[in-house]
């Protein structure tokens, strides 16, 4: 089965600074996705990426699907208390649009104002 | 209203009891999956359905079961809850030819 590990499990930032967070997988991604979650809440979707190379933006938050589609990145450009909670990365099990998704541990992230 | 509601969003039980979770949704998604949360485990998945009459478990589908009452409802069930099933649920859905989860709030369960 495929598997996520994600980098680091949690992050205190001062507001303001950037941040990068990993999520690896053990095999290649067809799809993979990142999702927010805020403390005791939902998660909302951020972001899809699907082609090796891929790069997409959302005002401060840039998702980035390495060339080999094993290794995603997001990265927080001057991050805002608002930024903070929980990132999930999640990935197609199969090469097979969104069927299922298999989710990464997550990252906690604080920003200290 | 939300386009997935989870109810009861907090329950506190004993061990052995006999819980439902139930979910319910207004996006007129065919697939509904239901995922536990536990701190630094991110998600993982109990049971899918992708239609009414389909059921599938997932990674952790032991001391659960599902019940696909309409497109729009599924609720998941405890049979006899122990401690080790504190934790976070999370309902969410999926259109088909969709790659996206919509989620519902949770519903943060505790047994003692």
């Amino acid at each position: 089965s495929q598997e996520l590990e994600q980098s680091p499990q949690s992050l205190i930032v001062q507001e303001g600074k950037n941040l990068t967070i990993n999520c690896t997988s053990s095999k290649t991604l067809y799809g993979l996705y990142w999702y927010k979650q805020k403390y005791g809440e939902g998660l909302i979707f951020l972001m899809m990426l699907q082609k090796g190379g891929e790069e997409k933006s959302h005002e401060k938050i840039t998702a980035k699907l390495d060339e080999k589609k094993q290794q995603s990145s997001l990265h927080i450009t001057a991050s805002q208390p608002s930024h903070a909670g929980i990132y999930l990365c999640g990935a197609d099990t199969y090469n097979n649009a969104g069927n299922m998704l298999t989710f990464g541990g997550g990252t906690r992230l604080m920003v200290k104002p | 209203d939300a386009d997935v509601t989870q109810t009861p969003r907090n329950r506190i039980t004993k061990t052995g009891k006999r819980i439902m979770l139930e979910c319910s949704q207004t996006k007129g998604h065919d697939r509904m999956y239901w995922y536990r949360q536990d701190p630094g485990l991110g998600l993982r998945l109990i049971y899918y359905s992708f239609d009414v009459k389909d059921i599938n478990k997932g990674e952790i589908s032991d001391g659960y079961s599902v019940s696909r009452q309409a497109q729009a409802k599924f609720s998941l069930s405890l049979e006899s809850a122990i401690p080790n099933q504190t934790a976070l649920y999370f309902c969410a859905t999926m259109g088909s030819g969709a790659n996206v989860l919509t989620f519902g709030a949770g519903s943060r369960l505790t047994v003692l």
